[in-house]
């Protein structure tokens, strides 16, 4: 099955610096998804991004298709953003409705103050 | 609030007890899923329902039986579990646009029923 590589596993940053997670995938994938895990485990849709940049406010996103990577920044880093942050892809295109994604180990984020 | 709610947010059993952990999405979408998260393990696929029909079982043992009685509902049904199956069970969920277009691609999470097996 296909792989899906995040890096680094851990990271502190302190408050207000900018950081930058990587996602590695080992196919094309019609579907790349991030996710951040809060500390009581609620898992909130943060990009869909199976190509191209978007952004949202202090974070945005780059996915390089063709060469099977994906980028998160987080500039101006808060408290609140500590968490687990998932990268997750699927192969297939779906237009059934249901997608079977893959998910990488996380990258956990300690934001100091 | 992800419009995705899970119950009970936490359950310990024991190894004969019968349990049913129960997710209701209120987004209007048609596909529902069971995810397992272990310590130190990626979430794991566990059950897709797309239109109330199962289309995914990811090797899952039988001790673990989904149900979907409508669009809205997903039930894990759990018997006779063992102390490896202690893990936090995700529901989600996500929309069918339309046969044939291309979806949003976003899954909507629940917070989770942690499960505690002794």
């Amino acid at each position: 099955g296909i792989r899906v590589e995040q890096s680094p596993p851990d990271l502190i940053l302190q408050e207000g610096a900018n950081s930058t997670l990587r996602c590695n995938f080992s196919d094309s994938v019609n579907n790349l998804q991030w996710f951040h895990q809060n500390p009581w485990g609620q898992l909130i849709n943060l990009f869909y991004i199976p190509s191209g940049t978007k952004q949202n406010g202090r974070l945005s996103a780059t996915t390089v298709a063709t060469e099977r990577y994906s980028l998160l920044y987080i500039s101006s880093s808060q408290t609140t953003d500590s968490g687990v942050y998932f990268c997750a892809v699927d192969l297939r295109y779906s237009g059934a409705g249901s997608y079977q994604l893959t998910f990488g180990k996380g990258t956990k984020l300690s934001v100091i103050p | 609030e992800t419009g995705v709610t899970q119950t009970p947010r936490h359950l310990v059993m024991g190894m004969t007890n019968k349990k049913s952990l129960k997710c209701e999405q209120h987004l209007g979408h048609n596909a529902m899923y069971w995810y397992k998260q272990s310590a130190k393990k990626p979430l794991e696929l566990m059950f897709v329902y797309s239109l109330e029909e199962r289309v995914e079982n990811n090797s899952v043992p039988s001790r673990f039986s989904p149900e979907c009685p409508n669009s809205s509902h997903l039930f894990l049904h759990l018997h006779t579990l063992q102390p490896e199956d202690s893990a936090l069970y995700l529901c989600a969920s996500s929309q069918d646009l339309a046969g044939g277009e291309a979806n949003t691609g976003e899954l909507f999470f629940g917070e989770g029923s942690r499960l505690t097996v002794l």
